[in-house]
């Protein structure tokens, strides 16, 4: 119930191409679902957070779906950089309880 | 600056002794959190705070040991009992904890174990 499933493990994109990374959940009292980047040796960062009231969520070229029949969610990198090659997590909560995160992807964009 | 602080960067230990990692934030956030990363494992929860003399078991807390004895500080001791200790370890903290308020990450410290 507490699982959060991330696939793929890892995404080879050309430069200029979408990312797409997808993520599935189990327990829908999950309210809160994040993205974060990390570089190698970095702390992870905020990129962008989705609530269920609404089913799409833009800022700038990375876009959150979320499908809450389906208990998915997917992170989208439209106009994919070689500066946007990092490992992704997504992440879920709920009201009062830290998140839980995927395994993470690991992206790499080449020109 | 505002933010959260980890040290050291790189930490090195022998096997069977303890070791206290540092975590600083003064962000004025009630919740703090101490995460563990092992490649291709995500992030692993191993104990989180969500006020001063207070704190919870995480996924993983076995081996480990937390004190919060003030609001901006939340240590962690990877003790000899914890098996496989050599990780990468990310302190996070959040206004309150749940899922109302975002979270933000330290650099981390990298821990090895030999």
């Amino acid at each position: 119930q507490q699982q959060v499933k991330q696939s793929p493990q890892s995404l080879i994109v050309q430069k200029g191409g979408i990312s797409i990374i997808n993520c599935a959940y189990e327990n829908t009292a999950f309210d809160y679902f994040p993205w974060y980047q990390q570089f190698p040796g970095k702390g992870p960062a905020l990129l962008i957070a989705i609530r269920p009231d609404v089913s799409e969520k833009k800022e700038g070229r990375f876009t959150i779906s979320f499908n809450k029949s389906a208990k998915q969610f997917s992170l989208h990198i439209m106009d994919s950089q070689p500066g946007d090659s990092a490992t992704y997590f997504c992440a879920a909560s709920n009201r009062n309880t830290p998140l839980v995160f995927g395994k993470g992807t690991r992206l790499s964009v080449i020109a | 600056d505002g933010g959260i602080t980890q040290s050291p960067k790189y930490l090195f230990r022998k096997e069977g002794q303890n070791v206290t990692l540092s975590c600083e934030q003064n962000l004025n956030h009630d919740a703090m959190y101490w995460y563990r990363q092992d490649p291709g494992q995500g992030l692993r929860l191993i104990y989180y705070s969500q006020i001063v003399n207070d704190f919870q078991k995480g996924d993983i807390a076995e081996g480990y040991s937390v004190s919060r004895e003030k609001k901006e500080s939340f240590p962690l001791t990877v003790t000899s009992a914890q098996k496989n200790p050599t990780a990468f370890y990310l302190c996070a903290s959040s206004i309150l904890a749940g899922s109302s308020y975002e979270q933000y990450f330290g650099p981390g410290t990298r821990l090895t174990v030999t």
